[in-house]
């Protein structure tokens, strides 16, 4: 049964720092992985999504990296700015099973002034 | 477009009441998905449906859950009677074409039942 796990649970960190939030499932046959970023009291929006045959995305300050064999992810956040404060969730789609994403309990990221 | 609309935004009810949640997914799209999340056990995918029709609610808790989806752009998920482990804050979310494609999100309601 695939499991997500994130770590850590939360991140506080000085604005301007580059920072790594990670990522990992324990069955490494999988479709695709995407990144979601949840505002508080709003849903999530999807920033990345890697499929099982790409090893990385990026989109602007953000890159995303996939290493199947270790059952690996991270997100790397450049610079990062207080407007990037919010909760970074992972999520797994199995290639076995077409109709479930497994997510993780996501990082909360607090960027300070 | 105006996203994924979802209402209530917060939902406050006794014990035993009924609780319906409504959405309405984005314009075109044919996947429609409803998720509960809590803090201990975070996004739980509850019921999935692809033009109108379920084709998995093996996430659907007990009897006392049920969605709906009577067209293409509405869905109600109703809980009865409600009990205080039911609060959780639920998310619709909808996409193109199921699964492989990105789910975009509504803001959720958020329920408290009492």
């Amino acid at each position: 049964k695939q499991e997500v796990t994130q770590i850590p649970a939360a991140l506080s960190v000085p604005e301007g720092e580059n920072l790594v939030l990670n990522c990992s499932f324990t069955d490494s046959a999988i479709y695709n992985l995407q990144w979601f970023r949840q505002d508080p009291g709003k849903g999530l929006t999807s920033l990345l999504l890697i499929q099982s045959s790409q090893r990385e995305q990026t989109s602007g300050r953000l890159n995303a990296s996939l290493d199947k064999s270790s059952g690996r992810s991270t997100l790397y956040i450049a610079a990062s700015q207080p407007g990037d404060s919010a909760t970074y969730l992972c999520a797994v789609k199995d290639a076995g099973n077409n109709r479930k994403l497994i997510w993780g309990l996501g990082t909360s990221l607090a960027v300070n002034p | 477009d105006a996203g994924v609309i979802q209402s209530p935004r917060h939902e406050v009810t006794e014990m035993g009441q009924e609780v319906t949640l409504r959405c309405k997914p984005i314009s075109g799209h044919n996947s429609l998905f409803w998720y509960r999340q809590t803090m201990m056990r975070g996004l739980e995918l509850l019921i999935y449906f692809n033009n109108n029709v379920p084709i998995d609610d093996s996430g659907m808790p007990e009897d006392r859950f049920s969605a709906k989806m009577p067209n293409a752009s509405f869905s109600t998920l109703k809980i009865q009677p409600s009990e205080p482990r039911d609060s959780a804050v639920y998310f619709c979310a909808s996409s193109l074409q199921g699964f492989p494609d990105t789910q975009y999100f509504g803001p959720g309601t958020r329920l408290t039942v009492l």
